[in-house]
């Protein structure tokens, strides 16, 4: 079985703070996702890679940048954490197949104060 | 554009009883369709999926779910639910070419009471 994992299940981090949370993946699939989970509003794009070094914005991008230098590893970063930014975020990988299902890891619940 | 509306938010029901669970669409091209599970505290794991073919799709742990183009509509049911089926069940949609984009919706949190 694919394995998506996130190093953090839960994080609580200061206002102003850098962030990473990582992901990393053992079936080298060439998608990655960043998704960020809300209340109501259900999975929201934030960015993903096709290929190493290779990204695309999502939907909501701002006030986020990734990082890809290794197939198996997808990293998020916030560069000055905001409340607004509190939330579940969840990491996702794919064959890069069209049609193939989406592998989610657990997801990092990330509080922002 | 496409986009994914699930129109209830919450469905409880007894177990043991029949469910329904909406999930309409809109898109100008052809798509796949996909419905997701959440159970507490983990990922999004797939029940089952849509391509082309037959437009009744059989998924995992019972459920089913039925492509109707006309409607636009892409409804999972089960026959019967259990307490473990407990959780939040998402619609998604992606386009059958040229992207790898999916548009979820917000999400159908289903309680299943004793």
């Amino acid at each position: 079985d694919v394995k998506v994992t996130q190093s953090s299940r839960y994080l609580v981090k200061r206002t102003g703070e850098k962030v990473f949370l990582e992901c990393v993946q053992d079936m080298d699939h060439e998608n990655m996702f960043w998704y960020r989970q809300d209340p109501g509003l259900g999975l929201r794009l934030i960015y993903f890679s096709y290929d190493v070094k290779m990204k695309e914005k999502g939907d909501i991008p701002e006030g986020y940048s990734v990082s890809r230098e290794k197939k198996e590893r997808f990293s998020l970063i916030l560069e000055s954490a905001s409340t607004n930014q509190t939330s579940m975020y969840l990491c996702a990988t794919q064959t890069g197949q069209g049609g193939e299902k989406l592998f989610f890891g657990s997801g990092t619940q990330l509080s922002v104060l | 554009a496409q986009s994914v509306t699930q129109l209830d938010s919450q469905v409880p029901v007894f177990e043991e009883a029949p469910v329904e669970l909406r999930c309409n669409y809109s898109s100008s091209v052809s798509v796949y369709l996909f419905w997701y599970v959440q159970y507490p505290n983990q990922g999004l794991q797939l029940l089952l999926k849509y391509l082309s073919g037959s437009t009744l799709v059989k998924g995992i742990n019972g459920f089913e779910a039925e492509f109707n183009k006309s409607q636009t509509s892409f409804h999972l049911r089960k026959p019967s639910v259990h307490i473990s089926d407990t959780a939040e069940y998402f619609c998604a949609v992606i386009r059958s070419s040229g992207t790898y984009k999916y548009i979820f919706g917000t999400g159908t949190r289903l309680k299943v009471l004793a």
